[in-house]
């Protein structure tokens, strides 16, 4: 089946560690995306990345870094700078035209224990 | 950047009423308009969208609206059923650095 798979679904990280999130999509998409949701809120952007071996930070990049060695992967690494981790990330891809459609994986809840 | 305010926060309607979602964007070089629901502990799924050439689209219950003078579009839901009871979240692209910008979300609850 084509779609976007996230990694796990839940993900469990003591404070000071450095834990990565995966993101894989078989639908041939160029860009790839990653968000935060936290309890009742929207979703907001950490990176996005519209081509290969290159990507650019969102609104909220401090604290996380990425890496998009191949089409099909679009990892997150969630440092220990970053001060609030416990959220609900999502991955999404996308054609990479200004007016097509992202398709979202099931998305990672991480907790800081 | 681009920016997406979505009301309102919170909706509660009756089963069989219609729901009404509205946003606004500030970037008017964004073309790209969809509209999300999401369940509990799932992903966003799309449900309708809208390019800005044109104004207005449809699909059974849902519709949206886009006013692209006013920079605003919305979501019509007609004839609420209970299972449309979710997250709803509107979305501009196309903007600066070609973004997928999202609204807050609107909590849509359909009484029976």
């Amino acid at each position: 089946d084509g779609g976007i798979t996230q990694s796990p679904k839940y993900l469990f990280r003591k404070e000071g560690q450095n834990v990565t999130l995966s993101c894989e999509q078989n639908l041939n998409h160029d860009a790839m995306y990653w968000y935060r949701q936290d309890p009742g809120q929207g979703l907001r952007l950490i990176y996005y990345s519209q081509i290969v071996n290159d990507f650019q930070k969102g609104d909220i990049a401090e604290g996380y870094s990425v890496s998009r060695e191949k089409k099909e992967s679009f990892p997150l690494t969630v440092t220990s700078a970053q001060k609030n981790p416990t959220a609900f990330y999502l991955c999404a891809s996308s054609i990479d035209r200004r007016d097509t459609e992202a398709f979202f994986g099931q998305g990672t809840r991480l907790t800081v224990v | 950047g681009e920016n997406v305010e979505q009301h309102p926060s919170t909706l509660s309607v009756q089963e069989g009423d219609s729901a009404v979602i509205k946003c606004t964007y500030s970037d008017s070089a964004s073309n790209y308009f969809p509209w999300y629901k999401q369940e509990l502990g799932k992903g966003p799924q799309l449900i309708i969208d809208i390019r800005s050439n044109v104004g207005e689209k449809k699909d059974q219950r849902i519709a949206v609206t886009l006013n692209k003078t006013a920079k605003h579009f919305s979501l019509h839901i007609t004839e609420t059923q209970p299972e449309d009871s979710a997250v709803y979240f509107c979305a501009a692209k196309g903007g600066y650095g070609n973004k997928l910008v999202f609204g807050a979300g609107t909590i849509l609850r359909v009484k029976s």
